[in-house]
């Protein structure tokens, strides 16, 4: 049992490109997250998807998008990089909670 | 607005040596008060979720208690293995609300 997948681990971009995070659960939970963590800050939420085909913005949305691709699967873009957004992304998946987190994906914008 | 605040920042243990992590809220209606354990390189494990005042909750060494204004974390007899950041989250609907975190050290 997986749990939820990240893809890719980690990445660089250069400010201006554009990329997009990879979630996949395998639990069959409704609501996906994607949360962004800074040192001394916690964890901020981006956007979620309460269920297959609905998704809401969060804390702190500007510069991203998402996609429920089904349920199983949440994407995350990030249309034009900044430095501002290199941070460590996670993913997660709950019943109604994000209650199961990803590993990450360490992304630096240079 | 909801707030969430965990004390201390950083804390330094020796093995067995019990202590306790501070978690104050404000919230209007609280609807979940969760915690979790991160590992370095890690995503954050769920714990325990507490739901009203005077709940606790053990897993193993640890366990959690809530009133109307604060949970905390106690580590009964630490072991260098219980070393993490332990972070709480206020529940609002579908998401939740993180504090920084407390990362604790537990030296052998």
């Amino acid at each position: 049992n997986a749990g939820v997948t990240q893809t890719p681990k980690f990445q660089v971009l250069k400010t201006g490109q554009s990329m997009t995070l990879q979630c996949a659960q395998d639990m069959n939970h409704n609501s996906m997250y994607w949360y962004r963590q800074d040192p001394g800050m916690g964890l901020r939420l981006i956007y979620y998807s309460a269920s297959e085909g609905t998704t809401d913005k969060g804390e702190v949305p500007n510069g991203y998008n998402v996609s429920r691709l089904n349920k199983r699967e949440f994407s995350l873009r990030l249309e034009s990089a900044a430095p501002s957004q290199t941070s460590v992304y996670f993913c997660a998946s709950g019943s109604n909670q994000p209650q199961h987190f990803g590993d990450g994906t360490r992304l630096s914008i240079l | 607005e909801d707030q969430v605040t965990q004390s201390p920042e950083a804390l330094r243990l020796q093995e067995g040596e019990s202590s306790s992590l501070n978690c104050s809220y404000t919230v209007s209606g609280l609807r979940g008060l969760f915690w979790y354990r991160q590992d370095p390189g890690k995503g954050p494990e769920f714990l325990f979720t507490l739901y009203s005042a005077g709940e606790e909750k053990e897993k193993e060494r640890l366990k959690a208690t809530l009133t109307k204004k604060e949970s905390f974390l106690h580590i009964t007899a630490p072991k260098p293995e219980d070393s993490a950041t332990y972070l709480c989250a206020l529940s609002n609907d579908y998401k939740l609300s993180f504090g920084a975190g407390t990362t604790v050290t537990v030296r052998a």
